[in-house]
Order: C-alpha cells, then structure tokens, then sequence
C-alpha cells in the first residue's frame, strides 16, 4: 500500500530552535508539495517541486522557511529560527504531476509542531 | 487572488437525513477536488471534478460541479455516523493538479 510518509510525527521545540521536517513522497510520484493547516488560516500550500525542482514557494515565508529535496525519494521543510507562531500541523502530499483527469494529491500524515 | 468558500462550516445532522455542502469560488477552474479529513487525521481523496455538470458517487456521497455558477456541492444522502468528518473542496489553480486553494472546510457531524 503505497503511502507518504512524513518524519517526525511531533515535535515539540522551543522558540529559536531549528526544525527539520521530513517527507518520502510515494514511490514514482514526482511532484511534491508542502502545506500547513492552522484553525485560523486553514490549509495552506507552502511550496512545491516537479523532478526535484522548486516550481513555487511563494507561500512559504522566505525569512526562515527553506525547502529542498536532495533526491527523488526525500523533501525536508526546515524552519529556522522557529517561533510560537509556526506551531501547525504540516503536510507533505505527493502526485504524478502529469496532468491527468483522474489525477490528485496523496497527503502524508503530517507533523505536528508546537514552538514553544 | 482566488477564493474558495464553503457553506456551511459546521453542520450538525442526524443519522438518516439528508443535506448539502456548498463549494463557492472566486475564478475560473476546470478541476476541483473534496477531500475528507477525520479529526488528527490526514486528507483523504475523494472526488477530482473536472468539467461542467461532472457528476461523481461513492456511497452516500454524490458531487457535483458546475464551472459557470463557480459551484461544486457534495450530497450526503442518508447520513451515517461514519460520515462524520471536515470536509474540504479544493480549486486547482493550474489544471495540473498543482496548486490547489482549499476552502475553509465543513465540519460534519452525524449523531445517532
């Protein structure tokens, strides 16, 4: 059953302290994607990558959000310096990236983090 | 900048009856997605609607899409209490299923 999957499943830091998220997208998926739910805000896409390469991260705060994928089967979201107001539940969520009409997003089950 | 809204945002129902969940947005789009969240859960795929008057069914739940009114509605019909759940549709912004703007999600709950 092929799935995402995202490391951690909690963390707890304190304001400061680097935060690296990370995500193996499903097996022969080549666009990734970064989304972050809060009760006030709702989900929000962050950032996405097609074949590794960054396609959009204008949603992601540029001063302390940085996301990468250093191979094929690895995204990471880090936040640094992280403050109170990052506390959110991220998801990661993967697709084919054809463009197909049956075509979706497989979400991951997310990181749920509280900055202290 | 593209709008999504639903309607309502939390819907109390009982087991048995039947109701709608409205999906308003602000631009054009030819693709539109509902997903289920169960509470601390991830999202689950639903529906992917892709073209004026698409019509999808699973179970007891039945979307639809409408790209001139810029509606999408989600029927439950004869709710159980494992449709409770948040409910979310999401606009496609490229056609690629890429950028997608989700609403703001309806919180159903079915009781007994």
């Amino acid at each position: 059953d092929a799935r995402v999957t995202q490391t951690p499943r909690h963390k707890v830091t304190e304001m400061g302290q680097e935060v690296t998220m990370r995500c193996q997208p499903i097996l022969g998926h080549n666009t990734v994607f970064w989304y972050r739910q809060t009760m006030m805000q709702g989900l929000e896409l962050l950032a996405y990558f097609r074949n590794r390469a960054p396609l959009d991260d204008s949603g992601m705060p540029k001063d302390r959000f940085s996301a990468e994928m250093p191979d094929a089967t690895l995204a990471t979201l880090k936040i640094q310096p992280s403050e109170p107001r990052d506390s959110a539940v991220y998801f990661c969520a993967s697709g084919l990236g054809t463009g197909a009409p049956e075509e979706t997003q497989y979400f991951g089950p997310g990181t749920r983090l509280l900055v202290l | 900048e593209l709008k999504v809204e639903q309607n309502p945002l939390f819907l109390s129902m009982q087991e048995g009856k039947n109701y709608t969940i409205y999906c308003n947005y602000s631009t054009t789009s030819d693709r539109l997605y509902w997903y289920r969240q169960d509470p601390g859960k991830s999202l689950e795929s639903l529906f992917v609607l892709l073209s004026n008057g698409a019509v999808k069914q699973e179970g007891r739940l039945m979307a639809s899409l409408d790209t001139k009114a810029r509606l999408s509605t989600l029927h439950i019909t004869a709710a159980v209490h494992d449709l409770s759940a948040t409910y979310f549709c999401a606009v496609d912004r490229t056609g690629t299923a890429s950028k997608l703007t989700f609403g703001t999600g309806t919180r159903l709950q079915v009781t007994l």
